[in-house]
């Protein structure tokens, strides 16, 4: 079935270390968004990718979509205590109108 | 900017009670998506519409159904309310069908929390 896994589940990490989490699909994607929510709040958008191969940065995230459109990752540098919440990627099949969101990755930074 | 509208914030109800969540896109999005989002989890996808008509469905059960109205809001009706379906709903909108690609606005959720 359609289903995007994400690892890893939890990230503590010291800050200004770098920190990175995957998603991965059995089948190719049309495309994929990332969303950052706090504790307690909502999914926040922050990219999206099209194509094949392609790379998007913000500041110190960066954003990679698979040859195969079937995993991506989001790459944080130097983080920050601000960084911290969960992010997750949501795909999208060809042919469909919904989004299925990967499990998410909760990332803890420890000043 | 305008935000995504939900109401009510916060509703407790009793199992076997009925519950309306309403939510009010951004202005000009003509797409909306409801989510159910439990502890801890991931935002599941429960139903899409675009130009007032349901564009997919995902693992909504049959006591669920939702609308969009002639003026974009829409409306999560859920009857025979269980224990298991506490938890944050989510609607978000966005501007254009899924197939073109816009990012979604998510509202603020509605906690739901049955007795």
């Amino acid at each position: 079935g359609q289903q995007v896994m994400q690892i890893p589940q939890y990230q503590h990490v010291q800050e200004g270390e770098d920190f990175t989490t995957y998603c991965n699909s059995s089948t190719t994607l049309s495309n994929i968004q990332w969303y950052k929510q706090r504790p307690g709040g909502h999914p926040v958008f922050l990219i999206q990718l099209v194509k094949s191969g392609e790379v998007k940065k913000q500041k110190r995230l960066t954003f990679q979509f698979g040859e195969a459109k079937k995993n991506s990752s989001l790459h944080i540098t130097a983080t920050q205590t601000t960084d911290v919440g969960t992010y997750f990627c949501a795909g999208r099949y060809s042919g469909t109108y919904k989004y299925i969101f990967g499990t998410g990755t909760r990332l803890k930074v420890l000043a | 900017a305008a935000g995504v509208i939900q109401s009510p914030r916060h509703l407790i109800k009793e199992k076997r009670e009925t519950a309306t969540l309403k939510c009010y896109p951004i202005p000009r999005h003509d797409t909306v998506y409801w989510y159910q989002q439990g502890p801890g989890q991931d935002p599941q996808f429960l139903i899409s519409f675009y130009e007032k008509m349901q564009s997919d469905k995902g693992s909504i059960p049959d006591r669920f159904s939702a609308q969009q109205f002639s003026d974009y809001h829409s409306e999560l009706n859920m009857s025979s309310l269980e224990l298991g379906d506490s938890a944050l709903y989510f609607c978000a909108s966005s501007l254009g069908l899924a197939g073109e690609d816009y990012e979604q606005y998510f509202g603020p959720g509605t906690r739901l929390t049955v007795t």
